[in-house]
């Protein structure tokens, strides 16, 4: 079974600077990897996906996503945040094949202060 | 006008009513599914459906029941509520074939059980 890790329960970082969300996830299979992002009082939206080909993979509002197999990892970074991009952040993650059940990481919030 | 709509979009009700909340979607995917979100959880699988003639249970169906009454639609029921399940509750669908099992996400229920 696969499952996925976001350490960063919050992430505070100041308008303009850069930020790097971490996941980390775990599949003895080949992997599919997402990330969502929810808005306040919103449902998730899609931000960016990883499914084959390019280990970097752009996404909407300038945020992009690395695939590092040999680290199982998918960090989201963006070189400088705003205002605007305060919300709580999900990596999630499905396997090849099969029904593709799709496992969410717990979330990370990310605070954009003035 | 949204693609994946849900009803009511708050709730609050009292220990041991019925409830049901619905979820409708124009995105003309086969596949939907029901969502609880809870703080440090993230988002946890309650059921989720093929068509309308396959259901399946996801990871905490326990207290909850389901109805696939087309294709477009797919509803939540609670049986006789309890505090516990007071959380926000999400719809999603996905395509039958490609895209990875992408999600696409409803507005959200806010759910209060006193």
């Amino acid at each position: 079974a696969q499952s996925v890790t976001q350490l960063d329960s919050q992430v505070p970082v100041f308008e303009e600077a850069p930020v790097e969300l971490r996941c980390n996830y775990s599949s003895s299979v080949s992997v599919y990897l997402f990330w969502y992002v929810q808005y306040p009082n919103q449902g998730l939206q899609l931000l960016l996906k990883y499914l084959s080909g390019s280990t970097l993979v752009k996404g909407i509002n300038g945020f992009e996503a690395e695939f590092n197999k040999s680290q199982t990892s998918f960090h989201l970074r963006k070189p400088s945040v705003h205002i605007s991009d305060t919300a709580e952040y999900f990596c999630a993650v499905t396997v090849s094949g099969g029904y593709q059940k799709v496992t969410f990481g717990t979330g990370t919030k990310l605070q954009v202060i003035p | 006008d949204a693609d994946v709509t849900q009803t009511p979009r708050n709730r609050i009700t009292k220990t041991g009513k019925r409830i049901m909340l619905e979820c409708s979607q124009t995105k003309g995917h086969d596949r939907m599914y029901w969502y609880r979100q809870d703080p440090g959880l993230g988002l946890r699988l309650i059921y989720y459906s093929f068509d309308v003639k396959d259901i399946n249970k996801g990871e905490i169906s326990d207290g909850y029941s389901v109805s696939r009454q087309a294709q477009a639609k797919f509803s939540l029921s609670l049986e006789s509520a309890i505090p516990n399940q007071t959380a926000l509750y999400f719809c999603a669908t996905s395509e039958r074939t490609g895209g990875a099992n992408t999600q696409y996400f409803g507005p959200g229920t806010r759910l209060t059980v006193l």
